[in-house]
């Protein structure tokens, strides 16, 4: 399998302008989850979906974000319009099983962006 | 707030010496996992220990839980320079919580 896919691998971009992060995860697997890394912050966790159907939304940190997953094989991470502090490194991750929080957790590579 | 805090937050040894990092976490868990992340990289599952373990290997790796004390810690024996890279603790909450929260992590530096 060729594991978590993310594209694109970096992205810089003007503030206001509209991002969107894309995800594949791997094949089977019945969660994803974006997660947003930054040095002040850490690893923050922005959204989970369980068989597609967004399930915690709660670390979106503004109605600028939205994450959708129409189907079992894509998701898109939205921020419109992007703010220079919306820079970080975007990952997103899949696991095997819902339902409980023991499973391993397969990362892509991450989406490292730039608001300038 | 139940994200885990590693410490200490950054480790230079010289290769073959043991690596220790450490984990405190403060919500009761049903599991514990670590991580590594290589720089410019995604992260990595090393390790998963529940709650009801005390102490689990995978090779060089030895990881430690001391529910009482609400920490876990890392020991990394006879390291190697290709095991320089971060190193994060996760913590999945007791209650059904789907979730993993993640620290901030160690950053592991090992000297040739």
């Amino acid at each position: 399998d060729a594991g978590v896919i993310q594209s694109p691998r970096h992205e810089v971009t003007e503030m206001g302008q509209e991002v969107t992060l894309r995800c594949k995860p791997i094949s089977g697997h019945n969660s994803l989850f974006w997660y947003r890394q930054t040095m002040m912050r850490g690893l923050e966790l922005l959204i989970y979906f369980n068989n597609n159907v967004p399930i915690d939304d709660s670390g979106m940190p503004e109605d600028r974000f939205s994450a959708k997953m129409p189907n079992a094989s894509f998701s898109t991470l939205k921020i419109q319009p992007s703010e220079p502090r919306d820079s970080a490194v975007y990952f997103c991750a899949s696991r095997a099983t819902s339902g409980s929080n023991t499973g391993e957790l397969f990362f892509g590579e991450g989406s490292r962006l730039t608001v300038l | 707030s139940q994200q885990g805090e590693e410490d200490p937050q950054a480790l230079s040894i010289q290769e073959g010496e043991n690596a220790t990092m450490n984990c405190s976490y403060k919500t009761s868990i049903n599991n514990l996992q670590w991580y590594r992340q290589n720089s410019g990289r995604g992260l990595v599952h090393l390790i998963l220990i529940r709650s009801n373990e005390r102490e689990k290997h995978s090779g060089r790796l030895r990881v430690t839980l001391d529910t009482s004390k609400k920490s876990s810690s890392l020991l990394i024996t006879a390291s190697r320079a290709a095991d320089t890279a971060s190193y994060f603790c996760a913590t999945g909450a007791q209650g059904g919580s789907e979730k993993l929260v993640f620290g901030k992590g160690t950053k592991l530096t090992v000297n040739p």
